[in-house]
């Protein structure tokens, strides 16, 4: 079966930097990507890393170990905005069957 | 620059009614899914769609049925809605000719309620 493993809530304050684990499970892995949402939105693509490494946008990283079966989210300079839930998301295969973590609800205080 | 469209946001109907969610997109992406998100689930996968006249299941199939007839439309029908499928159902696109095909766009939701 496939599974992703996640904290489920994190609490940060404004201007910290903050790491959000992601260890995953699933049979035809196809990279791993990081989606935004906020409370009552829509998921907002982040992040994709198909190779070991780190992905750099802005105040967000990204970075994958296929040999750990783990990656993690980095957030730098925490704004109030970025309060919102995020999930690690595997591809499975190259048909874009995605499967979602359950989401890290990410609680930035002033 | 409409992007991702669903109709209607809100719906409530009762249990043993058909019901349609519309996703319309204007960036002409290939790709297109349907998610159903529910509160200890995160997103699920229902239906995806590689092009017109494609689809296939997801992880959550089973109740649902998918059409695509046009590029740009990929409704959802509840064949007979039942309590379980109360939910926030998300329709998106991904081009892989643009990006991955993991990039994917959501859009703003459905909320449905079945009693």
């Amino acid at each position: 079966g496939q599974s992703l493993e996640q904290p489920s809530e994190v609490t940060a304050v404004e201007g910290a930097i903050v790491q959000i684990n992601c260890t995953y499970q699933t049979s035809g892995f196809y990279g791993l990507s990081w989606y935004q949402q906020h409370d009552g939105g829509a998921p907002t693509f982040l992040s994709y890393n198909a190779l070991d490494g780190l992905e750099e946008t802005g105040r967000f990283s990204s970075f994958l170990s296929r040999s750990d079966s783990y990656g993690y989210l980095l957030l730098q300079e925490l704004q109030m905005k970025d309060s919102a839930s995020y999930f690690c998301v595997c591809g499975k295969g190259s048909q874009g069957n995605l499967i979602f973590g359950k989401g890290t609800k990410l609680s930035v205080k002033p | 620059d409409a992007g991702i469209t669903q109709s209607p946001r809100y719906k409530i109907t009762e249990t043993g009614r058909q019901v349609t969610l519309m996703c319309h997109q204007t960036w002409s992406h290939s790709y297109m899914f349907w998610y159903r998100q529910d509160l200890g689930h995160g997103l699920r996968l229902i239906y995806y769609s590689a092009a017109a006249d494609i689809t296939d299941k997801g992880e959550v199939p089973d109740g649902y049925v998918v059409s695509r007839s046009k590029t740009e439309n990929f409704p959802l029908t509840l064949e007979s809605a039942t309590r379980s499928q109360t939910s926030v159902y998300f329709c998106a696109s991904s081009d892989p000719l643009q990006g991955a095909v993991y990039e994917q766009y959501f859009g703003p939701g459905t909320r449905l309620t079945v009693t």
